[in-house]
């Protein structure tokens, strides 16, 4: 079975700095799909980003990107230019069948 | 385009009492599923519908779960009798198609269950 962890359940930073969220998966597929999902306190589950394994260039959306390593298994998220509004549980997740999710690490956003 | 709506958005009961929750998926699609968070986990699915019909039910616990689908758009979950461990939040999401690993999911806001 596919596992999803999350090794750091919180995380702070300075408003306008930057952080990286990290994230480990262990599977023996090829062919899959990795995503950021980001949980508010209004428990909405919201993507942030996605990436599809068998591309080796890192996505980014706007101040999120990630670093794919394939290899390592490992698929970290870095928030530029943090803001207030980024607070919150963020959820790695990894799909090939079904999505199954990490344990989430809890941002805090520093003004 | 409007989001996943699910009702109610807090619930509590006591436990051996029975629940049920309602989803509307984005008009459109066709992929429906459930997911139970509980506190401090990520969300586990229960449940995945593909139009009416059950395509992924393994984590469901069919001795006091049930779901339905009947005209492929809106979902109920329900919990008959509720024990102290369902305390969680549940979660309805959809997609466009399921089968495709690169369509993203859009979660509704859940419902807080509380059992007493």
């Amino acid at each position: 079975a596919q596992t999803v962890t999350q090794s750091q359940p919180e995380m702070s930073v300075q408003e306008a700095e930057t952080v990286t969220l990290s994230c480990t998966y262990d599977t023996s597929e090829s062919d899959y799909y990795l995503f950021w999902y980001k949980q508010p306190p209004s428990r909405q589950m919201i993507l942030v980003i996605r990436q599809e394994a068998y591309k080796q260039q890192n996505a980014t959306e706007n101040r999120f990107s990630v670093n794919f390593q394939k290899a390592a298994k490992s698929f970290s998220l870095k928030i530029s230019d943090s803001q207030l509004g980024d607070a919150a549980m963020y959820f790695c997740a990894y799909r090939s069948l079904k999505l199954t999710f990490g344990t989430g690490t809890r941002l805090t956003i520093i003004p | 385009e409007a989001g996943v709506a699910q009702s109610p958005r807090y619930k509590i009961i006591e436990k051996r009492q029975s629940v049920a929750f309602w989803c509307n998926p984005i008009s459109g699609h066709a992929t429906l599923y459930w997911y139970q968070q509980i506190l401090g986990q990520g969300p586990k699915l229960l449940i995945q519908f593909q139009n009416n019909g059950v395509v992924d039910d393994s984590q469901l616990p069919k001795d006091r779960f049930s779901a339905e689908r009947l005209k492929g758009v809106d979902s109920t979950l329900k919990i008959q009798p509720a024990k102290l461990e369902d305390s969680a939040v549940y979660l309805c999401a959809s997609s466009l198609a399921g089968g495709r690993k690169d369509q993203p999911q859009h979660f509704g806001d859940g419902t807080r269950l509380s059992i007493l």
